[in-house]
């Protein structure tokens, strides 16, 4: 069955980077791109963009370019969400999806929290 | 500030039905698909409707969707307590290019 399971809760210092893993399975990955949403605590959903599973091409939402980066290793399934500079205000639930067509997203990971506190 | 509007919250009582609304524009609802979610508390979110009105398998034909112009409806009958959570629609923004979601709609099952 197909499952994306993303790597753990993290805790980082300001300043600090965070690199959190969703790893596909059950289908190929080649056939949709990983799409990244962040969910603020209380707050609600919010595109950060995606990453193209052909091309390995990401296309990043506003407010997501600098200091994010998405990236892909096709030999192990995994997509990758890295934030550098953390700030407080990236403190947040980052969720995977996998994107059947058009933010119709038919499969979630389960979601990685990161906190960001000194 | 939302792209896509949703009421912040509605309520309804066991069994009756609860319609939530989703208000955007040409770029987005208006010419693209529009998906919907559920988050129940902590978890993460599932699709409820894709392509405006369509259900994928195992979502019961109590959530139905529809679409007209620029705004989008996601009907819930028949609502249980199960059903208390929040719920987002999402579509493509041509102009932006960029998806974009509501602002989320708490759902009260009184």
């Amino acid at each position: 069955q197909v499952q994306l399971v993303q790597s753990g809760s993290e805790l980082k210092e300001p300043g600090a980077s965070v690199k959190i893993s969703c790893k596909a399975s059950g289908y190929s990955v080649r056939g949709h791109s990983i799409n990244w949403v962040r969910q603020a605590p209380g707050h609600g959903l919010e595109w950060m963009g995606y990453i193209n599973t052909i091309t390995g091409s990401p296309t990043y939402a506003q407010g997501f370019t600098g200091r994010f980066v998405f990236s892909l290793d096709i030999a192990v399934s995994t997509a990758y969400l890295q934030i550098t500079s953390l700030q407080a205000d990236d403190t947040a639930v980052y969720f995977c999806a996998r994107d059947a067509a058009s933010i119709n997203y038919d499969f979630w990971g389960q979601g990685t929290l990161v906190t960001v506190s000194s | 500030q939302s792209v896509l509007t949703q009421p912040p919250s509605v309520s309804a009582a066991p069994g009756q039905k609860v319609t939530i609304s989703c208000s955007g524009s040409s770029s987005n609802i208006g010419n693209n698909y529009v998906s919907w979610y559920q988050q129940l508390p902590g978890a993460a979110p599932k699709r409820l409707i894709y392509a405006n009105s369509e259900r994928p398998s195992g979502i019961p034909d109590r959530f139905s969707g529809s679409m007209s112009g620029t705004s989008a409806t996601l009907d819930i009958t028949g609502v249980q307590t199960g059903d208390e959570a929040d719920y987002y629609c999402g579509a493509w923004d041509s102009s932006l290019s960029s998806g974009v979601f509501g602002g989320g709609t708490k759902l009260t099952v009184l």
